[in-house]
Parts: structure tokens; sequence; C-alpha cells
């Protein structure tokens, strides 16, 4: 069983356009909500992450936005750029946890056309 | 960037081999993870140890096995490698007492022919 979908699976943008990447989640324990992107050959780094008791974060053109009553968070990337080009994956996990264990999307393949 | 380092980066070999990937951190982390990510699937998790010694299963634990006898290395073993087995994998590291994030390596893209 998927605990986090993440939706679409492949995303093109024209450069200066705004992407959206959304992820749905069912657990309630999940209390910590990170964004990891990954260029070919490297592995997945942190970008980004938002707590529930705030409904946005945003750091530089990236924001998060999280919705906890539809228990449903998203990731908007203003002004998108070709080097913004990477896949992009939602994670959820219980900070409450001892276990540190992260639940992660399939992911979403940006492409960003200059 | 967080000290993981995975070794070997690139390997291929044949089904039916035994297969070890290493994985070591200058971080002092106690918490490590296995993941394989395949096209479609995202990221799974295979094992993961959280201290010396201390492992468990993931979602996809079939097929490997871990080991962790020092806190920087943990070890992903295929005992009989099968070509499902072929694809990328990641180590990460966490430190989760002070709430700090999953860091990963770069990775091992392992071929079994």
């Amino acid at each position: 069983q998927q605990q986090v979908k993440q939706s679409p699976q492949s995303l093109i943008v024209q450069k200066g356009g705004i992407s959206i990447i959304n992820c749905a989640y069912e657990n309630t324990a999940f209390d910590y909500f990170p964004w990891y992107q990954q260029f070919p050959g490297k592995g997945p780094a942190l970008l980004i992450a938002i707590r529930p008791d705030v409904s946005e974060k945003k750091e530089g053109r990236f924001t998060i936005s999280f919705n906890k009553s539809a228990k449903q968070f998203s990731l908007h990337i203003m002004d998108s750029q070709p080097g913004d080009s990477a896949t992009y994956f939602c994670a959820a996990g219980d900070r409450g946890s001892t276990l540190g264990r992260l639940y992660f999307g399939r992911g979403t393949q940006l492409t960003v056309w200059p | 960037d967080a000290g993981i380092t995975q070794s070997p980066r690139h390997k291929v070999t044949e089904t039916g081999t035994p297969v070890t990937l290493r994985c070591h951190q200058t971080e002092n982390h106690r918490y490590m993870y296995w993941y394989r990510q395949d096209p479609g699937h995202g990221l799974r998790l295979i094992h993961y140890s959280y201290g010396v010694k201390d492992t468990d299963k993931g979602e996809v634990s079939d097929g490997y096995s871990v080991s962790r006898s020092k806190t920087e290395d943990f070890l992903l073993t295929l005992e009989s490698a099968t070509s499902s087995q072929t694809s990328v994998y990641f180590c990460a590291i966490s430190d989760v007492y002070s709430n700090q994030p999953q860091h990963f390596g770069d990775g091992t893209r392992l071929s079994i022919l």
C-alpha cells in the first residue's frame, strides 16, 4: 500500500512558468513533509520541508503548500528555469517515531523548456 | 554535503553471484537506510539500521540482507543476485534525535545479467 501518492509522473513547463507537483497521504501520524530534488547520476537532496503547524513555507522560488484537513501538500516552483529540470520526490514521516523512516512518492520528472 | 560514500559506484555481475554494496558515513549518525530506485516506483526502502547491530526490514527486503558492525558502515548484500535486482541503490543517513533530515549518497548502479 502506497503511503504517499504523487502526481503528475512527468511535467513539462515553459521557462518562467509555474511548476506544481501534488502529493497526498493517509496516515494522520505523519508530521514532517520534505521534498527532495534529484539530478541525473546524483542522490536525492533535500529541497524544502514543512511541518503541519503551518500552511505554507517559502524558500526563494520554491513554496510548499499544506492542507492538513485534505491530507495534501504540494510544491510550487515559481519562475521555473531550465536548471530546475530534475526529478522531484515528496515524502512524509512521523517525527514522533524513533525509526526516522520516510515514505516517498514515486517521483515527478520535471522538464523546463528554455 | 553530508559525508556519505557509496562503493562501488557501478557494478555489473551475473545472476547467482553474491554482491555486497557498502555505505560509509563520516557524520556519526545513528540511522542508516538502504533504498532502491526504479523507474515508476520511486524510492523504496530495503532495510534500515537504528544502531550498531540493530537492523530491520523495509518494504522490499526479500533477497537482501544487511549488516552494521560499526557506526560508520552499513553493508547491503545480495546473497544470490537476480535480474530483478538490477537497480540503482541509495544509502541515506539521519540523525533522528536532532530532527535532521535524511541525506543521501550518490548511489550505486547495479546491473545483473
